[in-house]
């Protein structure tokens, strides 16, 4: 795990306000996933990305919430006018190549908290 | 959707092993079992994959059934910091040209581990 990162650890903001979370992958992994898990519940998939590609973001909320994996740089999760029901903890994790045979390794998460 | 069965939860006392089972009985000839284990909102931590052998590494083995339709994590000597909520998945291939490996995560097994 710790070879992902994942900052901030925790982050509290307002209702109406901008979150973006950032995720550094291990070195040398290109694929990134996102996940949410809201208080007492299970992990849900959010979306999947390889460098400057969306591959699949069929759990992302339709609206308010992005993905982006630059070719240099974090992965960010971007949430925008966050409202209370956003209060989760986020995790990604990144694998090196494609394939079924091949392991993803989470970072510790990112904690967020809507006031 | 998940495509795995496991029980909601187990106990087992410390120094023993601790057998985790898990039905997948529509896995597909080329999908792997995956475990993971989260400990108390940590991140997911990755345990150990196979596709039909069994396999072991440091932290435990996988015993896959002949037909594949269930499979046991092993802990061999349990320990109460293995107390932890234990994934099975099965890693599929998406619909996206067989390009998405995303991790789907049901509701896992809470493990406690009694001193």
């Amino acid at each position: 795990n710790a070879g992902v990162m994942q900052n901030p650890r925790h982050l509290v903001r307002r209702r109406g306000q901008e979150a973006r979370l950032r995720c550094s992958p291990m070195k040398g992994h290109s694929h990134v996933y996102w996940y949410r898990q809201l208080p007492e519940e299970g992990l849900k998939f959010m979306v999947y990305l390889q460098k400057e590609n969306i591959i699949d973001e069929s759990g992302m909320p339709k609206e308010r919430f992005s993905a982006e994996f630059p070719k240099e740089g974090p992965s960010i999760l971007r949430i925008q006018q966050v409202v209370r029901g956003d209060s989760a903890a986020y995790f990604c994790a990144s694998s090196p190549i494609l394939g079924a045979d091949t392991e993803a390794f989470f970072g510790q998460g990112t904690r967020l908290t809507v006031v | 959707d998940a495509k795995t069965t496991q029980p909601t939860s187990m106990d087992c006392a410390e120094g023993r092993a601790a057998n985790l089972p898990c039905n997948h009985s529509t896995i597909s000839g080329n999908e792997y079992v995956y475990w993971y284990r989260q400990i108390h909102s940590q991140g997911p931590q990755y345990i150990i994959h196979g596709l039909k052998n069994n396999e072991t590494n440091e932290m435990a083995s996988l015993i896959i059934t002949e037909d594949r339709k269930s499979s046991t994590l092993i802990l061999p000597h349990a320990t109460l910091r293995d107390t932890a909520v234990y994934y099975c998945i099965v890693r599929v291939a998406g619909d996206s040209g067989g390009s998405n490996y995303k991790l789907t995560f049901g509701k896992g097994t809470l493990l406690t581990v009694n001193p």
